[in-house]
């Protein structure tokens, strides 16, 4: 059964900080990986999405990473910026395209 | 991205009474939804796959005549709560791919409280 881990659980730093944070899956059998960004009460915003054929993937200051061989992925978020306070959640897609999520990084950028 | 758009995105009902919630795909032919349910400060719970024209298939522990899932066209299911009861009370999302296993976009999220 595919397990999701999300290190650290919460996470608080100074504006203009780069930061990391780590998502770790039990079996490498996966399509693909993806990484969300939800906001209190609401939905959620889909950041980027890492084929299992591919490493990384960047999009503006976000960079995420993929090793499936070892069950790992990273989100690197460089210069934060208070606006990028939110729950952070990756999910890794399998067969039938079921998404298995992580409970998620709760990120807060002080100004 | 594409657009999923959930409707409503939040409801207040009483307990006894069902409640239906809507999922549409905006500029794209979802033919697997999902439908998830979220506890606060928890992450999201996968409950059943909607697939269209076909019967959804749910989850372990999850019950099929509590959640009724209906997915009659390539750009609409919806997730009645039956005889809603107050441990009912959740947030629920849904979410719609091209493919089942291509990138998934989510709606906004229906927040029910069942009183």
């Amino acid at each position: 059964k595919q397990e999701v881990t999300q290190i650290p659980a919460a996470l608080s730093v100074p504006e203009g900080e780069n930061l990391v944070l780590n998502c770790s899956f039990t079996d490498s059998a996966i399509y693909n990986l993806q990484w969300f960004r939800q906001d209190p009460g609401k939905g959620l915003t889909s950041l980027l999405l890492i084929q299992s054929s591919q490493r990384e993937q960047t999009s503006g200051r976000l960079n995420a990473s993929l090793d499936k061989s070892s069950g790992r992925s990273t989100l690197y978020i460089a210069a934060s910026q208070p606006g990028d306070s939110a729950t952070y959640l990756c999910a890794v897609i399998g067969q039938g395209g079921k998404l298995i999520f992580g409970q998620g990084t709760e990120l807060s950028v002080k100004p | 991205g594409a657009v999923v758009s959930q409707h409503p995105s939040w409801v207040i009902c009483k307990s006894g009474t069902s409640v239906k919630i809507e999922c549409r795909s905006l500029d794209f032919q979802a033919t697997t939804m999902f439908w998830y349910r979220q506890f606060p400060k928890q992450s999201l719970m996968l409950m059943a796959t909607s697939n269209e024209g076909s019967k959804a298939t749910y989850e372990q522990g999850v019950e099929k005549d509590k959640f009724l899932i209906n997915h009659a066209s390539l750009t609409l299911s919806t997730l009645t709560v039956t005889s809603a009861h107050p441990e009912d009370s959740s947030f629920y999302i849904c979410s719609a791919s091209y493919r089942g296993d291509t990138e998934a976009f989510f709606g906004q999220g229906t927040r029910l409280t069942v009183v």
